[in-house]
């Protein structure tokens, strides 16, 4: 079975600075995907962002970027200029790339609540 | 378009009571998922819905825990004799069901949070 490892509960950030959110996974699986998903106090979750593990190249989105280390098993996320709206927990989540069935399902890890200081 | 909806956005009940928790996915979308998210923990996966197949039921915590999905569309989450560690936020997701090797994502709800007393 996969697992995903969040091992920082919070973590603060001045606005317009940069941070990083750490996240490592098990899996024994050569194909998968990792995402991270941003949960503001609404509860809606959000996909910040995607990466394919055959894809070698970083994934990015905006202000958003991964650094994956596939043989380290590590996945995480940098923030740049961070802004108050960025506030929020983020979950660094798994998904099998074969995913037939309920292996379609995203295994989280326990998430992150990040706060931006104004 | 509308996204999933679920209903009520809040839910207190008496420990013993059944309540029924409801999701409606995005219309179009096959596959539909039920997580939990206790108090500092992640998304727990429950159970997964294929059109009209047999769920997949291998998530759901104990046999209080039950969920059916009508016409393929609207999906009920029901819970027996709730007891206080059911107490959490029960979220609802769907996703268009591609071929095996394509990638589609999963559309959250807002969630149900459910406080039993």
């Amino acid at each position: 079975a996969q697992t995903v490892t969040q091992s920082q509960p919070e973590m603060s950030v001045q606005e317009a600075e940069t941070v990083t959110l750490s996240c490592t996974y098990d899996t024994s699986e050569s194909d998968y995907y990792l995402f991270w998903y941003k949960q503001p106090p609404s509860r809606q979750m959000i996909l910040v962002i995607r990466q394919e593990a055959y894809k070698q190249q970083n994934a990015t989105e905006n202000r958003f970027s991964v650094n994956f280390q596939k043989a380290a098993k590590s996945f995480s996320l940098k923030i740049s200029d961070s802004q108050l709206g960025d506030a929020a927990m983020y979950f660094c989540a798994y998904r099998s790339a074969n995913g037939l069935g309920a292996n379609s399902k995203l295994t989280f890890g326990k998430g992150i609540t990040l706060s931006v200081r104004p | 378009g509308a996204g999933v909806s679920q209903s009520p956005s809040n839910k207190v009940t008496e420990k013993g009571k059944d309540v029924e928790l409801r999701c409606d996915p995005i219309s179009g979308h096959t596959a539909l998922y039920w997580y939990r998210q206790s108090l500092g923990q992640g998304l727990e996966f429950l159970i997964y819905f294929q059109g009209n197949s047999a769920p997949d039921k291998s998530g759901l915590p104990s046999d209080r825990f039950s969920a059916e999905r009508t016409g393929g569309s609207v999906s009920t989450l029901t819970i027996q004799r709730t007891q206080q560690e059911d107490s959490a936020v029960y979220l609802c997701a769907s996703r268009f069901q591609g071929g095996a090797g394509a990638y589609n994502e999963q559309f959250f709800g807002p969630g149900t949070r459910l406080t039993v007393l």
